[in-house]
């Protein structure tokens, strides 16, 4: 079946302006996750939807990060007032059920470029 | 608090033989543990999970990895590398129940 996809798959914007990333996960994954790999920090956890519970937002790094994820599905993650140090690729992953034990699968990525 | 140390960021092998990359975790209880691998220009993928049924866990490409409880460890092994398997490989271990936290990554050559 089909994996999890992200779009778009390269997105360059210009600092201050607003970007929305988007994620469709693997049909019937109750749990999305945000990830952002970077040259700096490597790897990290931004933030985590499980089915209708509140989003763990622990890993999102400023106020200037917000994510949605309508109807149990499809996800956006917003970034207002893009800054260079924004520059990454954002990776977009679901489980089946968010346990422990879970494969994450993930997406493609997009890659953000701020200049 | 969990965490990975990966203990090479390069490691680089000839064709056929093998393979060793070395995981360090920290955890105050029984971890979930992944290694995840990285092609150039791809998405990750999962090559093998330990969620404490068996401490020999073997992987997709003929990798497997051995949970071992006294040393902390959970290193990656294959007998005998492929040109193919050239990639990143990342260590990871379970946040909080909910996240990946991943390890800083290991880069693996494969020299013809």
């Amino acid at each position: 079946g089909a994996g999890v996809s992200q779009s778009p798959s390269n997105k360059v914007t210009e600092k201050g302006k607003d970007v929305e990333l988007r994620c469709d996960p693997i049909s019937g994954h109750t749990a999305l996750y945000w990830y952002r790999q970077s040259l700096g920090q490597g790897l990290e956890f931004l933030i985590y939807f499980q089915g209708n519970s509140a989003p763990d937002k622990s890993g999102l790094p400023s106020d200037r990060f917000s994510a949605e994820r309508t109807g149990g599905s499809v996800s956006t993650l917003t970034i207002q007032r893009t800054q260079q140090e924004d520059s990454a690729v954002y990776l977009c992953a679901s489980s089946w059920s968010g346990t422990n034990t879970d494969t994450q699968y993930f997406g493609p990525g997009t890659r953000l470029t701020v200049l | 608090a969990q965490s990975v140390t990966q203990l090479d960021s390069h490691v680089s092998v000839s064709e056929g033989t093998p393979v060793l990359l070395r995981c360090n975790y920290s955890s105050s209880y029984s971890p979930s543990l992944f290694w995840y691998v990285q092609h150039p220009n791809k998405g990750l993928q999962l090559l093998l999970k330990y969620t404490s049924a068996a401490t020999l866990v073997k992987g997709i490409n003929g990798f497997e990895a051995e949970f071992k409880k006294s040393e902390t460890s959970f290193h990656l092994t294959k007998p005998s590398a492929h040109m193919s398997d050239a990639a990143e490989y990342f260590c990871v271990v379970i946040l909080r129940g909910r996240a990946l936290t991943f390890g800083s990554g290991t880069r693996l050559q494969v020299q013809p």
